[in-house]
């Protein structure tokens, strides 16, 4: 079955940038979203189709994908960025979606 | 404006199965199609499946397969997500999340469902 991989956490002091990866066979020629996950908390979408950012979503938080790695930057993080952070996108058939294992940054 | 809200809290013994609804309110069921995610403690976000306007069926995740059924009933405007068979690695928060129009991405959420399988 496909599988994403992310890096299990990630740790930046505030306002510095934090750079999340995807890795993903389909990913050069399929989308990667990015998901934010505060505790207790339904996902909040933070990316779409690699690097469009969702209405309401901060300026800070900005995507690209180049050939199998996909990745989610947040320039100048913040103590209310702390979460986890999981990429999704689809195999390369386009039916089966699936989910990173998700990143937990500490800000 | 848009929102999704699940069913209670459910806790069923090892071998039950279990029905966890999602009724939608803002837009129209049809219009859009529904997925299933869960969350199993401490873990990660795990797709189960849903519909593909694309194909017209809906779509479940291979480790799922033959186990979980997903439906809708239109009039009311609720999705519903069975799932049989439980087993206590079924112990999660069920998510129900609307597809995007335009895209793969859920762009709503429901609040989550509980779901503990214990003897």
């Amino acid at each position: 079955s496909y599988e994403l991989t992310q890096p299990p956490s990630v740790s930046v002091s505030p306002g510095q940038t934090a750079r999340i990866t995807c890795s993903g066979d389909a990913l050069p020629k399929k989308f990667a979203y990015w998901y934010q996950q505060k505790s207790g908390q339904a996902p909040v979408l933070v990316i779409y189709e690699d690097s469009k950012r969702p209405s309401g979503i901060p300026e800070r938080f900005s995507g690209s994908s180049s050939g199998t790695k996909a990745t989610l930057t947040i320039s100048g993080g913040q103590v209310e960025d702390e979460a986890d952070y999981y990429c999704y996108s689809t195999d390369s058939s386009g039916n089966h979606r699936v989910f990173g294992g998700g990143t937990k940054l500490t800000v | 404006q848009v929102q999704l809200i699940q069913s209670g809290a459910e806790v069923k013994k090892p071998g039950a199965s279990v029905k966890v609804s999602c009724k939608v309110s803002g837009y129209t069921l049809t219009d859009l199609s529904t997925h299933w995610v869960r969350q199993a403690p401490g873990k990660g976000l795990e797709w189960m499946g849903g519909f593909d306007p694309d194909d017209g069926e809906t779509i479940y995740a291979q480790k799922f397969q033959g186990r979980v059924t997903m439906t809708e009933d239109t009039s009311v405007g609720t999705a519903y997500m069975e799932l049989s068979s439980l087993t206590s690695e079924d112990t999660a928060v069920y998510y129900c999340a609307r597809r995007s129009g335009d895209g793969y991405h859920f762009d709503y959420w429901g609040q989550g469902t509980l779901v503990t399988v214990s003897s």
